[in-house]
């Protein structure tokens, strides 16, 4: 069966150091991946897309691998704060235009 | 500029009763998603429309959910009949569907709790 997990339900770390959060898969072929950020009682915002032809991708502290044979993506955020705070999604996309979500990983960022 | 819209935000139901939650998405985004997320849970897909192709309704959990999209801008979930085991958010969201860059924009999501 298709499944999309991410490393943990709740990741705790420092401020000011890194966060990397996992979202493995089995069973799907995707085009893309993207990761979204989710904070209580609001819609998930898009952060980072990555295509299957792309080992990472940077966006301010923002990092994202893409490992096909492992059928892997990480997600990094660097100097980490408070504010990174929040549940964060990754939505695998494949031909179609469907996103497949994971469960998602809550972050807290502990000052 | 503005984003996806929903509403209402929260409603509250007594089982049995049909409910229609409504979609205003951005102007001009030709891709029109239906999400649930129950509590805990990642967000499962409902049903898709693009454009003024069918819709794919692969993700309805049963025969009491149905959408509309109509002219091709705001969209309508309908549940008839609900049950407790409905309640959860329920989100939409929009996309340009440029085979680029597939991001959805999400609107807050309706809570529906019922009864």
């Amino acid at each position: 069966s298709q499944k999309i997990e991410q490393n943990s339900e709740a990741l705790n770390i420092q401020e000011g150091k890194t966060a990397t959060l996992t979202c493995n898969y089995t069973n799907y072929s995707p085009a893309y991946l993207q990761w979204y950020r989710q904070d209580p009682g609001r819609g998930p915002v898009f952060l980072l897309l990555i295509r299957e032809n792309e080992k990472e991708k940077r966006k301010e502290r923002l990092k994202v691998t893409f490992d096909t044979t492992l059928k892997q993506s990480l997600f990094h955020i660097t100097a980490s704060q408070p504010a990174d705070s929040a549940t964060y999604l990754c939505a695998l996309q494949t031909g179609a235009n469907n996103l497949f979500f994971g469960t998602g990983t809550r972050l807290t960022v502990i000052p | 500029g503005a984003g996806v819209s929903q509403s209402p935000s929260n409603k509250v139901t007594e089982k049995g009763k049909d409910v229609e939650l409504r979609c205003d998405p951005i102007s001009g985004h030709t891709a029109l998603y239906w999400y649930r997320q129950s509590l805990g849970q990642g967000l499962e897909f409902l049903i898709y429309f693009q454009g003024n192709s069918a819709p794919d309704k692969s993700g309805l959990p049963s025969d009491r959910f149905s959408a509309e999209r109509t002219g091709g801008s705001v969209s309508t979930l309908t549940i008839q009949r609900t049950q407790q085991e409905d309640s959860a958010v329920y989100l939409c969201a929009s996309s340009p569907n440029n085979r680029q860059n597939n991001e959805q924009f999400f609107g807050p999501g309706t809570r529906l709790t019922v009864l």
